[in-house]
């Protein structure tokens, strides 16, 4: 079984470009979420989706959104980027029929801002 | 609010040795405790977690962590420390008001394994 897949896995962007990176989870998952990973804040939760309605968000601002599609793929996009955006961002899925489902991570996305 | 504390960012041990990662939880309602991995350049990898029933936890590549409701703790241990377990921790806390799709996580532990 494939795992959570994402690309870009590297991606070098232009401060005030906006980006978006993609995922594909696991086959048969319908929960996906996303997370920032920094090294002076570590990792935080931006939002997740399942069956394509966000259920749960983060304290980022309105720049950071998600969407998902019918086939529980997703996408994020940060716009206006700033230099702080530069991050280790990983998507997760899970069943995400309840909690305690194991939540699965792909590699992530290194995103640097420059 | 959820919050995890991991006491220690960094933890040298010997080959051998035994290795301990200490976490502690906040939640006001019954957590949900993970342990994941991460190795440089990749992403989290699952080692083991706790939803309910037994709470001596065993996970992969010989890992365990014991909840503890009355200390809090979800401390993750190996008997034994080899080369490759060199890596960052994390320990993170989910609970039912998130539905399950979000996790609070430690800011970690990097673990250091000398020969």
């Amino acid at each position: 079984k494939a795992g959570v897949t994402q690309t870009p896995r590297y991606l070098i962007k232009t401060r005030g470009q906006q980006v978006t990176l993609s995922c594909s989870p696991i086959s048969g998952h319908r929960s996906v979420s996303w997370y920032q990973q920094t090294p002076g804040q570590g990792l935080q939760f931006l939002f997740e989706y399942f069956s394509e309605t966000q259920r749960n968000k983060g304290n980022f601002p309105g720049r950071f959104s998600g969407r998902q599609f019918s086939n529980s793929r997703s996408e994020m996009n940060v716009s206006t980027l700033e230099l702080g955006d530069s991050a280790l961002y990983l998507c997760a899925s899970s069943q995400g029929a309840q909690v305690g489902n194991t939540i699965y991570f792909g590699e992530g996305s290194w995103l640097t801002v420059v | 609010a959820q919050s995890v504390t991991q006491l220690g960012s960094h933890v040298s041990v010997s080959e051998g040795a035994l290795v301990l990662l200490r976490c502690n939880y906040s939640s006001s309602v019954p957590p949900y405790l993970f342990w994941y991995v991460q190795y440089p350049n990749q992403g989290l990898q699952l080692l083991l977690k706790y939803t309910t029933g037994a709470t001596l936890v065993k996970g992969i590549n010989g890992f365990e962590a014991e909840f503890k409701k009355s200390e809090t703790s979800f401390h993750l241990t190996k008997p034994s420390a080899h080369m490759s377990d060199a890596a960052e921790y994390f320990c993170a806390v989910s609970t039912l008001g998130n539905q399950g799709g979000k996790l609070i996580f430690g800011q970690g532990t990097e673990l250091s394994v000398k020969p």
